[in-house]
């Protein structure tokens, strides 16, 4: 399957201040690229997600950037709040492929 | 629409014995992922079907795990022969035909003692 590098594996940031995830991938077939929030103990939820034809993607304060020429992408949040700590994943579709394959995972701490 | 919907919560097994995990999908979805997801790790894809058919098992242990995903009823991965090693957090996704979106549930909790 795809290969997903994710970076960092934990992240603590300052509530109000900005935290910004990278992934990388290796499949220049890959088309489609979501972003998933895990709190402790629940359920991955979908929070953002963008097609290879578009550079950029914006919700509130989460956005997120990819870069094809590259392979990368990252999801970025501005003014952290403490409800935003929690594992993020990335994940990556290939067209050559059926399934997602995700990151290995970030932990957000916002502290207070 | 009630989400995809996972039971049990929590499976307790001993060694040897059997674990059978149940998947409803949302309602209009046809396609159904099973990830495993291990303490502070990331999610790893296990099979993916879709009704009566097995599309992908790349990523399940050839012995003692089987998927399915009936014509009626929930899709069920079933774990024969547990191992302390299987336990994890069970993962099952839904998606519409033709779409990347996964939806997924709550997760089944397999501890095995």
């Amino acid at each position: 399957g795809e290969n997903v590098e994710q970076h960092p594996s934990t992240l603590s940031v300052q509530e109000g201040d900005s935290a910004v995830i990278k992934c990388t991938y290796s499949d220049s077939a890959s088309n489609y690229f979501p972003w998933y929030k895990q709190e402790l103990g629940k359920r991955p939820q979908l929070i953002i997600d963008i097609r290879s034809n578009v550079g950029e993607k914006k919700d509130q304060r989460i956005a997120v950037t990819l870069n094809k020429t590259a392979k990368h992408f990252s999801l970025h949040i501005t003014e952290t709040q403490p409800e935003d700590s929690a594992v993020y994943f990335c994940a990556v579709h290939s067209s050559n492929d059926y399934k997602l394959s995700f990151g290995a995972g970030t932990t957000v701490t916002v502290r207070a | 629409n009630a989400g995809v919907m996972q039971n049990p919560r929590h499976l307790v097994r001993r060694r040897g014995q059997e674990a059978r995990l149940r998947c409803s999908p949302m309602k209009g979805h046809s396609h159904v992922y099973w990830y495993r997801q291990l303490p502070e790790e990331g999610l790893k894809f296990m099979v993916y079907l879709q009704k009566e058919n097995i599309i992908d098992e790349s990523g399940m242990p050839k012995e003692r795990f089987s998927a399915e995903f009936p014509k009626e009823g929930p899709s069920i991965l079933r774990i024969q022969q547990v191992v302390r090693g299987d336990s994890a957090a069970y993962f099952c996704a839904s998606s519409p035909q033709g779409q990347e979106k996964l939806f997924f549930g709550s997760g089944t909790q397999l501890s095995v003692l």
